[in-house]
């Protein structure tokens, strides 16, 4: 089965730093991307780790460790637009297209 | 910047009607999908379509759906006969040849409410 494990809901303060870690089991595995969604909006895409390591851009960065499953988000300087839900994904690449396999979400509160 | 454009925003339908959500993927993109989100949950795949034919679909997409590009730039979505869990948010998504890290482009959504 596929199945993609990330806490539901998580708070921090506005300058703050917060990670939001992600679990994977999939079938196929290709990458880990994150995406943010704001109420109403879009998924858009944040970043990608087909290796294992960080990955950094800007105030976001996100690590992968392919032997363990496991990845997080990290957001650094949080600011109030930066609330929002963050999913994690894998990108289930068997075909000559991709599948991307979406967490349940993580819910960013920020505080002022 | 180029961006995925879908219509409508918002469709309520009744039970058993049919449904057509139209998407236009960004120009030079090869690789189209459709999402799905029931409300305050997780975004669930539903189909990806290459080279004018489905690539995958998911469990969802069951006969009730199709999946059409009857031109250059249009892409849709048909639920032939629509039951009340179809209500969701359905994406459509694109991507480029170029786009070596999977990005998929998303369009805004068609919010479907089925009565």
């Amino acid at each position: 089965g596929q199945s993609l494990e990330q806490p539901s809901e998580v708070t921090a303060v506005e300058g703050a730093i917060v990670q939001i870690n992600c679990t994977y089991q999939t079938s196929g595995f290709y990458g880990l991307s994150w995406y943010q969604q704001h109420d109403g909006g879009a998924p858009t895409f944040l970043s990608y780790n087909g290796l294992d390591g960080l990955e950094e851009t800007g105030r976001f960065s996100s690590f992968l460790s392919r032997s363990d499953s496991y990845g997080y988000l990290l957001l650094q300087e949080l600011q109030m637009k930066d609330s929002a839900s963050y999913f994690c994904a894998v990108r289930d690449r068997r075909n000559r297209d991709d599948k991307i396999i979406f967490g349940k979400g993580t819910r960013l509160h920020i505080l002022p | 910047e180029p961006e995925v454009t879908q219509t409508p925003s918002h469709q309520v339908t009744q039970m058993g009607q049919e449904v057509i959500l139209r998407c236009v993927p960004i120009s030079n993109h090869l690789y189209f999908y459709w999402y799905r989100q029931i409300l305050g949950q997780k975004v669930e795949f539903l189909v990806s379509f290459y080279n004018n034919e489905i690539s995958e679909k998911s469990e969802i997409f069951d006969d009730q759906f199709s999946v059409e590009r009857p031109d250059g730039s249009n892409f849709t979505l048909k639920i032939r006969s629509t039951k009340l869990e179809d209500s969701a948010m359905y994406f459509c998504a694109s991507k480029g040849l170029a786009d070596v890290l999977g990005e998929q482009y998303f369009g805004p959504g068609t919010r479907l409410t089925v009565t």
